[in-house]
């Protein structure tokens, strides 16, 4: 059974910085692309970085680029997201999703359960 | 960037009734090279991460009830529930996956009448 736990949300000021992470278990995680994707309270999706295993290319939506880096650890079954220069509008549950191929450009079938991101002093 | 739209926001259905959802993108996400649309369904209960209900537009992903059904092509597209049950409330989003970023829909709110 696919499994996406989520970890490292919390309370950061901004301008501070967090690292996510998500473990992966119950499929060969270096298979397939992964992407994070935000909620912000009581609002829709937004897809913020995505990572694709067929060439290791890594992509971000224009509000977090230059601030946000998706990385991931094969050997560890784990995903990352460094996010740096944080601001309030980053506030967020941020979910870890799977992608059904190797390639991003594809749908997402499996999304772990999130992990709350407060930007705020 | 290529915007999704759907329409309406929100809608009220009685039990057993068909519910339909529009989603128009600002582009064609359909690539001839291999005659697909690049367009997904999700459903998102409260206080629960979103689950995938169909890709490339019209096959349903394992597992989803067969009431549920997309279609579509190019730039418009159609989620339809064709009979109404009580755990279909929540709210549906479209997705695009043809090209960087991958935009979600607002989303459309599905509640019983």
């Amino acid at each position: 059974e696919v499994h996406l736990l989520e970890s490292g949300g919390g309370l950061v000021q901004p301008g501070g910085s967090l690292r996510l992470s998500c473990a992966a278990s119950g499929f060969t995680f270096s298979s397939y692309a992964m992407n994070w994707v935000r909620q912000a309270p009581g609002k829709g999706l937004e897809w913020v970085s995505g990572f694709s295993d067929s060439d290791g290319t890594t992509y971000y939506a224009d509000s977090v680029k230059g601030r946000f880096t998706i990385s991931r650890d094969n050997s560890g079954n784990t995903l990352y997201l460094q996010m740096n220069s944080l601001r309030a509008e980053d506030t967020a549950i941020y979910y870890c999703a799977k992608l059904v191929g190797t390639s991003s450009f594809g749908p997402i079938d499996y999304w772990g359960q999130g992990t709350l991101v407060t930007v705020s002093s | 960037d290529i915007v999704m739209t759907h329409s309406p926001d929100s809608l009220a259905v009685s039990l057993g009734e068909r519910a339909t959802i529009n989603c128009k993108s600002s582009q064609s996400v359909f690539y001839s090279s291999n005659n697909k649309n690049y367009l997904a369904w999700y459903q998102q209960k409260p206080g629960q991460p979103p689950k995938l209900l169909i890709y490339w537009a019209s096959t349903r992903e394992s597992g989803v009830p067969d009431r549920f059904s997309g279609s579509g092509s190019g730039t418009d597209f159609t989620l339809t529930i064709s009979s109404l049950q009580a755990e279909d409330v929540a709210v549906y989003y479209c997705q695009q996956y043809f090209s960087i970023p991958f935009i979600f829909g607002g989303g459309t709110k599905v509640e019983i009448k």
